[in-house]
């Protein structure tokens, strides 16, 4: 089947650490790949996406690079600020028919950044 | 901006009593999207709309049901809510063949 692995959280880091996530998947197909943001209260907003083998996607600092032959694509970023603190979800989205995509997401990964 | 409301954003209702949740989008897109979001589960499919009166089922249908008879709403209605779906429940569009899902701000049901 389809599945995302995250590890699991929380993560506390001080200010200017550098952040990994890890994500794995598992997935029939070429899925295009995903990370999202939750800030508390909100929505999940799109942070980043690679969508073949090798891409890097990034964004606001932000980096993660589609592994097929790891099927992983951990989330990282060299110097944490508090504004980075959010759930972070990781997802895999496949075409499943003419009616559609579906994304898969892992259970989210809490980061809390202390000044 | 994709222009997502749901609606209302809390609500509180008894075991029992039949519930419905709103998602208005303004856009005309075509994809729409219900998700339930629980602690260690993430979010999970309840349903989804390809179209006007074109709807499929996701991973956690059961007890829940769908309406969309015009492309700009998209009804989640729990006919006899349970203590089991309180939760956070998110819908979702989809822009773009290339692009992720845009999110609403989600509606927070409690059921006591």
């Amino acid at each position: 089947g389809n599945s995302v692995t995250q590890m699991e959280g929380p993560v506390t880091l001080s200010e200017e650490a550098f952040l990994t996530i890890n994500c794995t998947y598992t997935a029939t197909g070429y899925p295009s790949l995903f990370w999202y943001v939750q800030y508390p209260g909100e929505g999940l907003q799109l942070l980043l996406k690679a969508t073949k083998a090798d891409d890097k996607g990034s964004n606001k600092g932000f980096e993660a690079t589609y592994r097929k032959e790891t099927t992983s694509f951990h989330l990282e970023k060299g110097s944490v600020q508090v504004s980075d603190s959010a759930v972070y979800f990781c997802a895999l989205r496949l075409q499943q028919s003419n009616t559609g995509n579906q994304f898969y997401f892992g259970t989210g990964t809490s980061l809390t950044v202390i000044p | 901006d994709a222009g997502i409301t749901q609606s209302p954003r809390h609500k509180v209702t008894e075991t029992g009593t039949p519930v419905t949740l709103r998602c208005h989008q303004t856009e005309n897109h075509r994809y729409m999207y219900w998700y339930r979001q629980d602690p260690g589960h993430g979010l999970r499919l309840i349903h989804y709309s390809y179209g006007v009166k074109d709807t499929d089922k996701g991973e956690v249908s059961d007890g829940y049901s769908v309406s969309r008879s015009k492309t700009e709403d998209f009804l989640l209605t729990l006919e006899s809510a349970t203590s089991s779906q309180t939760s956070v429940y998110f819908c979702a569009i989809r822009e773009g063949q290339s692009y992720g899902y845009t999110f609403g701000s989600g509606t927070r049901l409690t059921v006591v």
